[in-house]
């Protein structure tokens, strides 16, 4: 079946130096690539997406890159803030259902030094 | 985003028992699924829950153990069945749909459970 593999599993960056989060998945059928946001006690909130027709998508200081043909995704992070520490998770769309059924990436706890 | 509550938030519950989640969403949505993760971990898809019919259970997960409804395009409940201390876990439910893109999946406050 589908899996999704991230790395690290943690990363510890001073304030203001950039983050990249790596993810690769298994099934070239997936179609929906999001990133979720996890800060402790909360909810995971999803904080960007990416679809397989984009190779790239910005927000702010977030961007996600897609490689269809090597089957990764990253997560980037520019100008990291405090408030960035948190655990971030990758997923893929399961093939054949919708796009919601989802297969998380393990996490990566991020620490951002002040 | 649609606005999702769970209820309860938390509980301690005694091995042998069951208790049921409710998953409560401001606007119609098309797809609920429930979500177990276990502390320091990440999340893992019990099933999805399709209004007016079964709900779909992924490898590991068992009707008997884990009862779902969908009544209506609002609301959904998770029961755990025969507790044990290994089901002791959050366990979130999440959307899709409503006025969202497709496949924008958003998730509730979880519910803290501790089976002793």
């Amino acid at each position: 079946g589908e899996n999704v593999e991230q790395h690290p599993s943690t990363l510890s960056v001073q304030e203001g130096d950039s983050a990249v989060i790596k993810c690769t998945y298994s099934d070239s059928a997936s179609n929906y690539f999001p990133w979720y946001k996890q800060e402790l006690g909360k909810r995971p909130q999803l904080i960007i997406d990416i679809r397989s027709n984009v190779g790239e998508k910005k927000d702010q200081r977030i961007a996600v890159t897609l490689n269809k043909t090597a089957k990764h995704f990253s997560l980037h992070i520019t100008e990291t803030q405090p408030e960035d520490s948190a655990v971030y998770f990758c997923a893929a769309s399961r093939p054949g259902g919708s796009q919601g059924n989802l297969i998380f990436g393990k996490g990566t706890k991020l620490s951002v030094k002040p | 985003s649609a606005v999702i509550s769970q209820k309860p938030s938390r509980d301690i519950c005694q091995r042998g028992t069951s208790l049921t989640i409710q998953c409560q969403v401001d606007s119609q949505v098309t797809m609920m699924f429930w979500y177990r993760q276990q502390p320091g971990q990440s999340l893992t898809l019990i099933a999805t829950a399709n209004q007016g019919s079964e709900a779909t259970y992924e490898s590991g997960f068992v009707i008997d153990k884990f009862p779902i409804s969908r009544p209506n395009l609002t609301f959904s409940t998770l029961t755990v069945s025969n507790m044990s201390p290994e089901d002791s876990s959050i366990y979130l439910c999440s959307v899709e749909g409503g006025s969202g893109p497709a496949g924008e999946q958003y998730f509730g406050p979880g519910t803290r459970l501790t089976v002793t």
